[in-house]
């Protein structure tokens, strides 16, 4: 199977701060990639799909001034969670489409104190 | 767009007896079905899946069994063991469009 690498695994930022969250396929391009948050208990929510050379394409509800998304190569995603406030603390995971298959990072965990 | 309803949120079952997790979907052109099994604070991992010309998949203690008309599927764990405890998500997909159910929270008590 394909492999999807999210970096850093956990991150811990002072409010008002930016935080920059990556999303590599290691071993085959994705011209798509896709940002999920997840709350504990709760399943996974799409914020945004990430598109290689053009702009993202946000869920209804996702600040995009707040959440910005660059995808400028065909192995690289990256999220940044802006002016981070206490409530943005969440996990926040990436995925790629492999032969029609999902493959997840192994997901962010931030904490904004 | 599709939907995708998943119940029951929670079940708890005794080791060693069969867990059902259902899911159904609103978008009849959707083809591929997923199943991913996410340990605490892990990424979600592929168990097993189903394509729409194929009614059911068995794979050791897991199956998952689709029924186009209805628009819905269903995982089965057979012989629960403890290390079965986490969070299961059904999908439906059309290319490389996913939409994930709310997800069950499987407990096997031992």
């Amino acid at each position: 199977g394909a492999v999807v690498s999210q970096h850093p695994s956990w991150v811990i930022c002072k409010s008002g701060t930016s935080v920059k969250i990556e999303c590599r396929s290691l071993d085959f391009q994705a011209t798509t990639m896709f940002w999920y948050r997840q709350f504990p208990k709760q399943s996974l929510m799409l914020m945004a799909t990430s598109n290689e050379g053009s702009k993202a394409t946000y869920e209804q509800g996702v600040e995009k001034d707040k959440f910005l998304i660059n995808h400028a190569s065909l192995t690289l995603s990256t999220l940044t969670v802006t002016s981070a406030h206490p409530e943005d603390s969440s996990f926040y995971i990436c995925s790629a489409i492999w032969r029609y298959e999902a493959f997840f990072g192994q997901g962010t965990r931030l904490t904004v104190v | 767009g599709e939907n995708v309803e998943q119940h029951p949120s929670t079940l708890s079952v005794q080791e060693g007896d069969s867990a059902v997790i259902k899911c159904t979907y609103s978008d009849s052109a959707s083809n591929y079905f997923p199943w991913y099994k996410q340990e605490l604070g892990k990424r979600p991992q592929l168990i097993i899946d189903i394509r729409s010309n194929v009614g059911e998949k068995k794979d050791q203690r897991i199956a998952v069994t689709l029924n186009k008309t209805a628009k819905h599927f269903s995982l089965h764990i057979t012989e629960t063991q403890p290390e079965d405890s986490a969070v299961y998500f059904c999908a439906a997909s059309i290319g490389q469009n996913f939409v994930f159910g709310p997800g069950t929270r499987l407990s096997v008590l031992p």
